[in-house]
């Protein structure tokens, strides 16, 4: 079953944060995340693994509550370069990734 | 470093003609997943490898058939075109599943299907 992504679009102003989250109705092993610009491919950003660790890349950070079966994404202090729509991968400890519908992300200077 | 190359970029069928995609990568990477990517969709996984001659069923493989008889190349087929299968396709590979093996998916940059 796909995980449930929220917010499905946000607007903001360059400088502001953002979280997006990405809800299972089953237990997962791991979350991915993804960036991908309009016509592009999808850009890894990064995976957590199970056991509620909090990773981070640049201004853009992440955490996973398996028990909640939940994951956020945050992005600090937002630069024009955030913009694009990100997923949220769920791994039920299969061999493949079940994706997110997106959330669509624009920042505006 | 290529990384996941698809052929073709952009393809216009007729409902009922057939077509092969191909998907080719140079990490050697063992997984390889085919993915189709709809409006208000996110991406939707239609088959998968976990190796050279292996394939599985992703979550909507109808209408769709995949070999790999490399380690580098993955096929996807389509036998008779439907109008539903107007999409967006994507390959992707990683060293290990997705999630276990802690690896990360690259994708091609994809290729722009329509059925008429």
């Amino acid at each position: 079953q796909q995980p449930v992504q929220s917010p499905q679009a946000v607007i903001l102003r360059e400088g502001e944060d953002a979280v997006i989250n990405c809800s299972s109705s089953k237990a997962l092993y791991s979350v991915h995340w993804y960036r991908q610009k309009h016509g592009e491919a999808p850009i890894f950003l990064m995976i957590l693994l199970k056991g509620g660790e909090q990773k981070g890349h640049d201004k853009i950070s992440a955490s996973f509550n398996e028990k909640k079966q939940q994951s956020s994404l945050y992005l600090t202090a937002s630069q024009l370069s955030y913009s694009g729509t990100y997923f949220c991968g769920t791994d039920n400890a299969g061999n493949m990734l079940t994706f997110g519908g997106g959330t669509r992300l624009m920042v505006k200077p | 470093n290529a990384g996941v190359t698809q052929t073709p970029k952009f393809r216009v069928l007729k409902t009922g003609q057939s077509m092969t995609l191909l998907c080719a990568q140079d990490m050697n990477h063992e997984y390889m997943y085919w993915y189709r990517q709809d409006p208000g969709m996110g991406l939707r996984l239609i088959h998968y490898s976990v190796g050279e001659g292996t394939t599985a069923k992703g979550e909507v493989p109808d209408g769709y058939n995949v070999s790999r008889l490399k380690k580098q190349n993955f096929l996807l087929g389509l036998e008779s075109a439907a109008p539903s299968q107007t999409s967006v396709y994507f390959c992707a590979s990683s060293y290990r599943a997705g999630g276990r093996g802690n690896q990360p998916q690259h994708f091609g940059d994809g290729t722009r299907l329509s059925i008429l």
